[in-house]
């Protein structure tokens, strides 16, 4: 069974400039998380879709940050315009009936 | 409203020692429980599960935990450390809710293994 993909591994950007990442759950998957996991912290969760439909988006950013996931399968996370506090690794993972999520190896973005 | 709490951000033990790292949580519902593993420049990945099943979870390398009710527990062991259990731990509870589940996850601890 094929894993959770992420593109890329890793960006480097400037501050105020836009970056996406994409993501591809395990196939057959209806729930999708997106979390930031800061250096030193554990991962916080930024959106969660069931299908292609969005069940929490609480700590999304939303002034800066979008996500999608048309067809409710691969997903899109956007940040728009990128600032410092934005370097994180971004992680992408997937469950199905239960609550177990698999992870993908996530997106090591650096704001400079 | 979950919540979990690792206690120690570090911890160092000597290969063949015992590994305990203690988590503790909060949830207004049963809980699922989770311990994950993360190496270096990877994603997650999971250790055990405790699903409301037997309470003594075994999970992967030689790893297991107790879920303990009445302390709101689910420490991790390992009776015997080896240098490549070195890496970063995470404890996570969940519950079910609208749309399916919601996963918390502590701060993690990171393990040292000397030689």
């Amino acid at each position: 069974e094929a894993g959770v993909a992420q593109s890329p591994r890793y960006k480097i950007i400037e501050k105020r400039q836009s970056v996406a990442f994409w993501c591809n759950p395990i196939s057959g998957h209806a729930t999708l998380y997106w979390y930031q996991q800061i250096l030193g912290q554990g991962p916080k969760l930024l959106i969660q879709f069931q299908n292609n439909g969005v069940v929490d988006d609480s700590q999304l950013p939303k002034d800066r940050f979008s996500a999608e996931r048309l067809k409710g399968v691969d997903s899109t996370l956007k940040i728009q315009p990128a600032k410092l506090e934005d370097s994180a690794v971004y992680l992408c993972a997937s469950s199905s009936l239960d609550p177990e999520a698999f992870f993908g190896q996530g997106t090591r973005l650096t704001v400079v | 409203a979950q919540s979990v709490t690792q206690l120690g951000s570090h911890v160092s033990v000597s290969e063949g020692a015992l590994v305990l790292l203690r988590c503790n949580y909060s949830s207004s519902v049963p809980p699922y429980l989770f311990w994950y593993v993360q190496y270096p420049n990877q994603g997650l990945q999971l250790l055990l599960k405790y699903t409301s099943a037997a309470t003594l979870v075994k999970g992967i390398n030689g790893f297991e935990a107790e879920f303990k009710k009445s302390e709101t527990s689910f420490h991790l062991t390992k009776p015997s450390a080896h240098m490549s259990d070195a890496a970063e731990y995470f404890c996570a509870v969940s519950s079910e809710g609208t749309g399916g589940f919601k996963t918390i996850f502590g701060a993690g601890t990171r393990l040292f293994v000397k030689a």
